[in-house]
């Protein structure tokens, strides 16, 4: 069965640090691959994703991801955080099927310190 | 083209009383999806719907909870006699028809979600 695991629960960063968020996913072939942000009482909102192609996927917000078949990783990277940044992001993973679904990760809440 | 819509935004039911949450999908979208967000957790899959079908139900709890998907008309997550554990955020999301021919992959939308509190 596919998985996806968000090793850290609460990552705190310095205001201007950069950043990088881990995610791995468990699963036989190449996934579809998606990072999430939530702000507090908010819905999901799409950073990027990776179905095929360049490794390294440009997202919004100055959010990058790069996938790395090897490890099995898709680690979330932003070279300088500004406080906005501040949410929970979550890691997702689907498989390429019209009767699929997308498992998430349990996420990352990042807190950006002044 | 609006986004996912849902409703209500927030709901306070009492043990015991049903709850009624809905969904509109984006425009062109016949794929719903509903997660369930306990507090200080993740995103859990509940069920997964095409018009008029039940494609995967596996998240759903076997009982007090069911979930539709009409020919017309938004999706309905219910909830009957609430209990306490129930109290959680819902998000609905959708995506386009035939995911697998969708050359950006199987992204899915999402609402802003339905925030049930049962006292």
């Amino acid at each position: 069965a596919q998985s996806v695991t968000q090793p850290d629960i609460h990552i705190t960063v310095s205001e201007g640090a950069s950043l990088e968020l881990r995610c791995n996913y468990s699963y036989g072939a190449t996934p579809y691959l998606f990072w999430y942000v939530q702000s507090p009482g908010q819905g999901l909102q799409l950073l990027l994703k990776y179905f095929s192609g360049d490794t390294l996927v440009q997202g919004i917000k100055g959010f990058e991801a790069e996938f790395k078949r090897s490890q099995s990783s898709f680690n979330l990277r932003k070279p300088s955080v500004h406080w906005s940044d501040a949410a929970e992001y979550f890691c997702a993973v689907d498989r390429y099927s019209s009767a699929s679904k997308i498992i998430f990760g349990s996420g990352t809440r990042l807190s950006i310190r002044p | 083209n609006a986004g996912v819509m849902q409703n209500p935004r927030h709901l306070v039911r009492r043990r015991g009383q049903e709850a009624r949450l809905r969904c509109s999908p984006m425009k062109g979208h016949s794929h719903v999806y509903w997660y369930r967000q306990l507090p200080e957790e993740g995103l859990k899959f509940m069920v997964y719907l095409q018009k008029e079908n039940i494609i995967d139900e596996s998240g759903m709890p076997k009982e007090r909870f069911s979930a539709e998907f009409p020919k017309e008309g938004p999706s309905i997550l219910r909830i009957q006699q609430v209990v306490r554990g129930d109290s959680a955020a819902y998000f609905c999301a959708s995506s386009p028809d035939a995911p697998e021919l969708n050359l950006s992959g199987n992204t899915i939308y999402f609402g802003e979600g339905s925030w049930l509190t049962v006292v």
